[in-house]
């Protein structure tokens, strides 16, 4: 059973570019976080999706930034207009359908940067 | 959420055994405690989950007193694979989906 998977695992944009980061759950997974960690810092939680429904985004900022979860695909975090201060790590996670929320699977995360 | 305090960092060497206490004076009736594990340049890793007394799995042992007001994550006879970030959550399991890590601890084992 493959686990969480994210593509690029490295990204590199200029500022002013458009960076997307895509993310595959579990098998059997409908529920999709995403959370962003900066350097030296601890995850902060972005977004929460089911399929095709933002569920909260209260922790994404509200320009720029967007993420959708279609019926069919991945989840796809897009930023748009890259800034420097946009340079983190982007980790999505996943939880199945039941069980409990706080026993998220991450993926391996994406590094953008921007230049 | 339930704010934890943990120690930033701590060093052992291998075959030794590591316990990390996380203090979380406010936590509420409905909380759980989750450790979670992260090593370097990968997302975070559950580790284990606990509501009282003590949890064991083939990772890690929980060890969490009468009053819950803190929590001891217990890691047996570690290895250099076990150098990471560990980081102590609290809430609600059935509720809070917004999990929130904090600098977390850092342990680094030495051979």
């Amino acid at each position: 059973n493959a686990g969480v998977m994210q593509n690029p695992r490295h990204l590199v944009r200029r500022r002013g570019q458009e960076a997307r980061l895509r993310c595959s759950p579990m098998k059997g997974h409908s529920h999709v976080y995403w959370y962003r960690q900066l350097p030296e810092e601890g995850l902060k939680f972005m977004v929460y999706l089911q399929k095709e429904n933002i569920i909260d985004e209260s922790g994404m900022p509200k320009e720029r930034f967007s993420a959708e979860f279609p019926k069919e695909g991945p989840s796809i975090l897009r930023i748009q207009q890259v800034v420097r201060g946009d340079s983190a790590a982007y980790f999505c996670a996943s939880s199945p359908e039941t069980g409990h929320s706080y026993e998220q699977y991450f993926g391996p995360g994406t590094r953008l940067t921007v230049t | 959420l339930a704010k934890t305090t943990q120690p930033i960092s701590m060093d052992s060497y291998e075959g030794q055994e590591v316990n990390i206490t996380c203090s979380h004076n406010n936590i509420a009736t409905n909380d759980y405690i989750t450790w979670y594990q992260q090593f370097p340049s990968q997302g975070p890793r559950f580790i284990i989950q606990g509501y009282k007394t003590k949890v064991t799995n083939e990772v890690a042992s929980l060890f969490i007193p009468a009053d819950r007001k803190s929590s001891t994550l217990s890691l047996p006879r570690v290895s250099l694979s076990d150098t990471a970030v560990y980081y102590c959550l609290v809430g609600d399991v059935s509720n809070d989906y917004k999990l929130s890590f904090g600098a977390g601890t850092t342990v680094t084992v030495r051979a």
